[in-house]
């Protein structure tokens, strides 16, 4: 199956700060992905649609200015997570349909973001 | 509103004893019904994609089917390996968006 990778895997921040996840697509282009929250026993909650060359769509009650998404290129896409809190601490998942293989999308290892 | 149904929440097989989870859905204009598998800690990883009613895909032990308002993922003769979470999502229109259901835990034991 295709390969999307995550950087980095885990990350433990302050209140307060800002984090930088990314997301990249390894051996197709995808010019949509997806950011996904998932909570311990949870299934996934989608928070946003990345756009190549163009502005992130939201989910309903997603805050855009805090979550912050940059579909730099056909392989990359970063959310930023601005003022981190307690209550931002997550699993993150990225995803990318793979247009030549019928859409088929494919899921990062997620990212592990722990606010203290 | 698409909704998607996972069943049953929690499933625990003896080795070798085969079953079968449920995924019901209702969506206007599915494009396409996904099965992913998602270990703890880990992204899920594709499984399977059903496109329309009738149709069925397999690898190795997994079995998956299609009809008009649900898909099963049949598991013959589960190792402790098949242990996991499985989610089923529904993608509609050309959007790529998929919804996912709350998945199935399934445990087999040794």
């Amino acid at each position: 199956g295709a390969v999307v990778s995550q950087h980095p895997s885990w990350v433990i921040c302050k209140s307060g700060t800002s984090v930088k996840i990314e997301c990249r697509s390894l051996d197709f282009q995808a010019t949509t992905m997806f950011w996904y929250r998932q909570f311990p026993k949870q299934s996934l909650m989608l928070m946003a649609t990345s756009n190549e060359g163009s502005k992130a769509t939201y989910e309903q009650g997603v805050e855009k200015d805090k979550f912050l998404i940059n579909h730099a290129s056909l392989t990359l896409s970063t959310l930023t997570v601005t003022s981190a809190h307690p209550e931002d601490s997550s699993f993150y998942i990225c995803s990318a349909p793979a247009l030549t293989r019928g859409g088929e999308q494919y899921f990062g290892p997620g990212t592990r973001l722990t606010v203290t | 509103e698409d909704q998607v149904t996972q069943s049953p929440e929690a499933l625990r097989l003896q080795e070798g004893e085969s079953s079968s989870l449920n995924c019901s859905y209702t969506v206007s204009g599915l494009r396409g019904l996904f099965w992913y598998r998602q270990d703890p800690g880990k992204g899920p990883e594709f499984l399977f994609t059903l496109y329309s009613a009738g149709e069925e895909k397999e690898k190795e032990r997994l079995k998956a089917t299609l009809t008009k308002k649900e898909s099963f993922l049949h598991i013959t003769a589960p190792k402790p390996e098949d242990s996991a979470t499985y989610l089923c999502a529904v993608q509609r229109g050309s959007n790529y968006k998929l919804t996912f259901g709350k998945g199935t835990l399934l445990t087999v034991n040794p």
